[in-house]
């Protein structure tokens, strides 16, 4: 049972463009989170999902950040216009249930130039 | 609004002493808490899992205990290895606000040969 995958690893954009992050759940997983790591901070929450549907988002910035998990296919966090400011390590968790053990994938690093 | 605290925030320990780590937390309505460990530029490794209904949980020379009354969960090591270094993080699952995970800073631990 392979863990958590997300890609890519590491990406790097320019001011102004689009950045599509991709997690693969562990399987048989139907909870997906977000979170953000900046460099020498915490973990913060940005958004919770479920099958099809977005139970909080109330980590994630209002403009340009969207998230989705289809029914079929990866949970894709997408930013558009990208600023210097999102450069930060994105990590996706997924869970069997609400109240079970997250896992984690090994995160995507995004570089805004 | 759940806060999660650990201390000390650096710990720099010589290898084979046992160890404690610590992580507080304001709000005791919380489904469990979960301990990770994240290696420089990885993601983030499950380590143990508690249930709010349960005292403590064991993996090899991990011990971790919770006291959800007063909020508090420790992470005891015993006879720490070099390859124990890394940064610990304690994440609680909350009650209020569709069960997301809140995580402290992190304790960042060096076990030196």
């Amino acid at each position: 049972n392979a863990g958590v995958m997300q890609n890519p690893r590491h990406l790097v954009r320019r001011r102004g463009q689009e950045a599509r992050l991709r997690c693969s759940p562990m399987k048989g997983h139907s909870h997906v989170y977000w979170y953000r790591q900046l460099p020498e901070e915490g973990l913060k929450f940005m958004v919770y999902l479920q099958k099809e549907n977005i139970i909080d988002e109330s980590g994630m910035p209002k403009e340009r950040f969207s998230a989705e998990f289809p029914k079929e296919g990866p949970s894709i966090l997408r930013i558009q216009q990208v600023v210097r400011g999102d450069s930060a390590a994105y990590f996706c968790a997924s869970s069997l249930d609400w109240n079970t053990e997250a896992f984690f994938g090994q995160g995507t690093r995004l570089t805004v130039v | 609004k759940q806060e999660v605290t650990q201390i000390p925030a650096a710990l720099s320990v010589p290898e084979g002493e046992n160890l404690v780590l610590n992580c507080s937390f304001t709000d005791s309505a919380i489904y469990n808490l979960q301990w990770f460990r994240q290696d420089p530029g990885k993601g983030l490794t499950s380590l143990l899992l508690i249930q709010s209904s349960q005292r403590e949980q064991t993996s090899g020379r991990l011990n971790a205990s919770l006291d959800k009354s007063s909020g508090r969960s420790t992470l005891y090591i015993a006879a720490s290895q070099p390859g124990d270094s890394a940064t610990y993080l304690c994440a609680v699952r909350v009650i209020q606000g569709a069960q997301k995970l809140v995580f402290g800073q992190g304790t960042r631990l060096t076990i030196n040969p």
